[in-house]
C-alpha cells in the first residue's frame, strides 16, 4: 500500500523567512503533485513532477522531486502572508494499479501560516 | 471550457437519509475520480469510473456508498443512510486520459 508522509504538518513562518516542506512516499510512482487549500475551497495545482531529478518554480514556490530517495520538498523563499495555506503532495499508484489509473494517495497536509 | 462542476455545494441531511452528490466533468473528460477529505485530513481516494464503467472501487466504504458515471449526465455518488461519520468534503476530479487530474469545488456534507 503505497504511503506518503508530509513533514512538518504545521508551520507557522514570519514574512521574508525560508522553509521547506518534506514529503516522502513508500513506494515507486510516475508523478509527484503539490496542491494548494485555501479554508473551505478546493485544491489548487500547483507543480506535477514527472521524473528524478526535476525542478520546478513558480513565484516564492520551488519544488523538486528526488525518485531513488522518494523525497519531494516544497520550498519557500521570502513567505508572505498570502502563501498562508495547506499545501498538500500527492503520489499517484499508477505503479501499482496500472492501466490508466491514476488515483492520488495524499499526504496529511501541511497548514503553513505566515505572520507578519 | 468550464472547469469541474459539483453540485450541491453545501449539503445538509438528517441521519438515516440519503444524500446525492453530483459532479459535471471537464468538457472532453471521460474519467472522474471521487476522494472525501474528513475534517483536518488529507484526501482520500474512494472511486475511479469511466464512462458507464466503474474501474476502481477499492476506496469505497462496503456499505452504504454507490457511484455512477452514466453515459449522459454528471457522475453521482450516492450515500444511503447517511450517519454523522459521514460528514466531511467530497470531491471530484476530472481527466481526459486518466491522469493529471481537476479537481472541482467541492460538497461539503454535514449530517446532523
Amino acid at each position: 500500500e503505497l504511503k506518503v508522509e508530509q513533514n512538518p504538518l504545521f508551520l507557522s513562518m514570519q514574512e521574508g523567512k525560508n522553509y521547506t516542506i518534506y514529503c516522502n512516499y513508500s513506494t515507486t510512482s510516475d508523478r509527484l503533485y503539490w496542491y494548494r487549500q485555501d479554508p473551505g475551497k478546493s485544491l489548487e495545482s500547483l507543480f506535477v513532477l514527472l521524473s528524478n531529478g526535476a525542478v520546478k518554480q513558480e513565484g516564492r514556490l520551488m519544488a523538486s522531486l528526488d525518485t531513488k530517495a522518494r523525497l519531494s520538498t516544497l520550498h519557500i523563499t521570502a513567505a508572505v502572508h498570502d502563501l498562508s495555506a495547506t499545501y498538500f503532495c500527492a503520489v499517484d499508484d499508477r505503479g501499482n494499479s496500472g492501466g490508466s489509473n491514476y488515483k492520488l494517495t495524499f499526504g496529511k497536509g501541511t497548514l503553513l501560516t505566515v505572520n507578519p | 471550457n468550464a472547469g469541474v462542476m459539483q453540485n450541491p455545494r453545501h449539503l445538509v441531511r438528517r441521519r438515516g437519509q440519503e444524500a446525492r452528490l453530483r459532479c459535471s466533468p471537464m468538457k472532453g473528460h471521460s474519467h472522474v475520480y471521487w476522494y472525501r477529505q474528513l475534517p483536518e485530513e488529507g484526501l482520500k481516494f474512494m472511486v475511479y469510473l469511466q464512462k458507464e464503467n466503474i474501474i476502481d472501487e477499492s476506496g469505497m466504504p462496503k456499505e452504504r456508498f454507490s457511484a455512477e458515471f452514466p453515459k449522459e449526465g454528471p457522475s453521482i455518488l450516492r450515500i444511503q443512510q447517511v450517519v454523522r461519520g459521514d460528514s466531511a468534503a467530497y470531491f471530484c476530479a476530472s481527466s481526459p486520459w486518466g491522469g493529471e487530474q481537476f479537481f472541482g469545488p467541492g460538497t461539503r456534507l454535514t449530517v446532523l
